[in-house]
């Protein structure tokens, strides 16, 4: 069985910092690209970045360019998101996904069940 | 970056056809994929690519696409599909390898 299991989650003051983690079971993780999606409370879905296989390529959202990355340890079948300088508008459900491309589209087959990260003071 | 088109809400009486629609320029070069999302739980992919289902999706739901516009189409709504429904698809401006999502569609099945 798939799961993707998000963790790191929780309340943090503007400005600040918070580690996201995701631990992927049940399928070949070192194969998968990866991504980071997220919601805000009542809000749609938005992407927030993406990465390869073997984390030589990270794409990421204008809005959290220069202060979210991503990265991922294939040996410890884990994604990671490290956020810094936390707004208030990064308030929001973080899901981790896998991402793949073939034939002309492109598609998350598999999703965590999401960690709330709300940033406020 | 680009942009997706959906309709906010959408309804439909129980056992009839719907057709949610999304629409955007990066669909011209690249298929939507479709996701259903019911409340407090995370999105499940129900369409990809041209028109295909990943196992355990009813094959009620299809996909298709013209131009600009892409469609997810249910034939013989049931009640348990009344739930927020996302398109997405692969980023064609500069940011290329980037996703896009549109901004979703509530189902309602009367």
């Amino acid at each position: 069985e798939v799961q993707l299991v998000e963790s790191g989650g929780g309340l943090v003051q503007p400005g600040g910092s918070l580690r996201l983690s995701c631990a992927a079971s049940g399928f070949t993780f070192s194969s998968y690209w990866m991504s980071w999606v997220r919601q805000a409370p009542g809000k749609g879905l938005e992407w927030v970045a993406n990465i390869k296989q073997d984390g030589s390529e990270k794409y990421y959202v204008d809005s959290v360019k220069g202060r979210f990355t991503i990265s991922r340890d294939n040996a410890k079948n884990s994604l990671y998101l490290q956020m810094n300088s936390l707004r208030a508008e990064d308030t929001a459900v973080y899901y981790c996904a896998s991402y793949r491309c073939s034939g002309g589209s492109c598609y998350s087959d598999y999703w965590g069940q999401g960690t709330l990260v709300t940033v406020s003071s | 970056s680009s942009e997706l088109t959906q309709d906010p809400a959408v309804s439909v009486a129980l056992g009839q056809t719907v057709r949610i629609t999304c629409q955007g320029d990066s669909l011209r070069s690249y298929y939507a994929s479709w996701y259903q999302q019911k409340p407090g739980q995370a999105p499940v992919l129900v369409i990809y690519g041209k028109n295909n289902r990943p196992s355990g999706i009813p094959d009620r739901f299809s996909g298709s696409s013209s131009g600009n516009t892409a469609s997810l189409t249910i034939t013989g709504a049931q009640a348990e599909d009344e739930a927020d429904y996302y398109c997405n698809s692969r980023d064609s401006s500069g940011n290329h390898l980037g996703v896009v999502f549109g901004g979703g569609t509530k189902l309602t099945v009367l």
